[in-house]
């Protein structure tokens, strides 16, 4: 079982749409959640960070814990064409100590297409 | 917001010579910074964690003496690929941790081609 998981897509919305990311993880563990968007060819971009239990929004985005489940979510209200890229779930332990210590473990990644 | 800076942005050179990237965070001390690398379309692989004042900790496969990594500051961590050959070409990325916020942000990247 892979530490995160994500179902690699591609997920595929019209303009205007609610695209629902989906990411499980196995470390109970894990402390810190967060969602990054990344296009192609760029790096990676914060797009929210969650650390405690229920929902956090910002924006047309909003993101989702449930620690119990081992799950984290990110909803994308009005999707538009722009938010066509590859959405990356990651996790941190934090206090592990050692060489784990504020690693971040990716899922591999969702490809989500708003098309007009 | 935080912003992180790489140096530079695109670079190319001959095989066996070396490169230095430059990581720097603006907008807040990191005392913890990684490095990372990625291929196309294939994900992210951290190659190494960057702590200011220490040696960094390398991930397994990864070679230490080719991959030097420096963090003598609380803003600047560099990656110097060392004899470089044309698999080395690749996408390195670094990113930095704001422990006041526990967020991690990443830089634009490097773009690096072997020839």
């Amino acid at each position: 079982q892979k530490e995160v998981e994500q179902n690699s897509g591609p997920l595929s919305v019209p303009e205007g749409a609610i695209a629902s990311l989906n990411c499980t993880y196995s470390d109970r563990g894990s402390q810190s959640f967060f969602w990054y968007r990344q296009y192609s060819g760029k790096s990676p971009e914060l797009i929210m960070s969650i650390y405690s239990n229920g929902d956090k929004e910002d924006g047309r985005f909003t993101a989702q814990l449930n620690k119990a489940s081992q799950y984290v979510s990110l909803l994308i209200r009005d999707s538009q064409p722009s938010d066509s890229a590859t959405y990356l779930c990651a996790v941190r332990r934090l206090g592990a100590g050692g060489t784990s210590y504020g690693k971040l473990t990716f899922g591999q990644g969702t490809i989500l297409t708003v098309h007009p | 917001g935080a912003v992180v800076s790489q140096h530079p942005s695109r670079v190319i050179c001959k095989s066996g010579t070396s490169v230095k990237i430059e990581c720097r965070s603006l907008d807040f001390q990191a005392t913890t910074m990684f490095w990372y690398r990625q291929f196309p379309k294939q994900s992210l692989m951290l190659m190494a964690t960057s702590n200011e004042g220490s040696k960094a900790t390398y991930e397994q496969g990864v070679e230490k003496d080719k991959f030097l990594i420096n963090h003598a500051s609380l803003t600047l961590s560099t990656l110097t690929v060392t004899s470089a050959h044309p698999e080395d070409s690749s996408f390195y990325i670094c990113s930095a941790i704001n422990w006041q916020s526990y967020e991690q942000y990443f830089g634009p990247g490097t773009r690096l081609t072997v020839t």
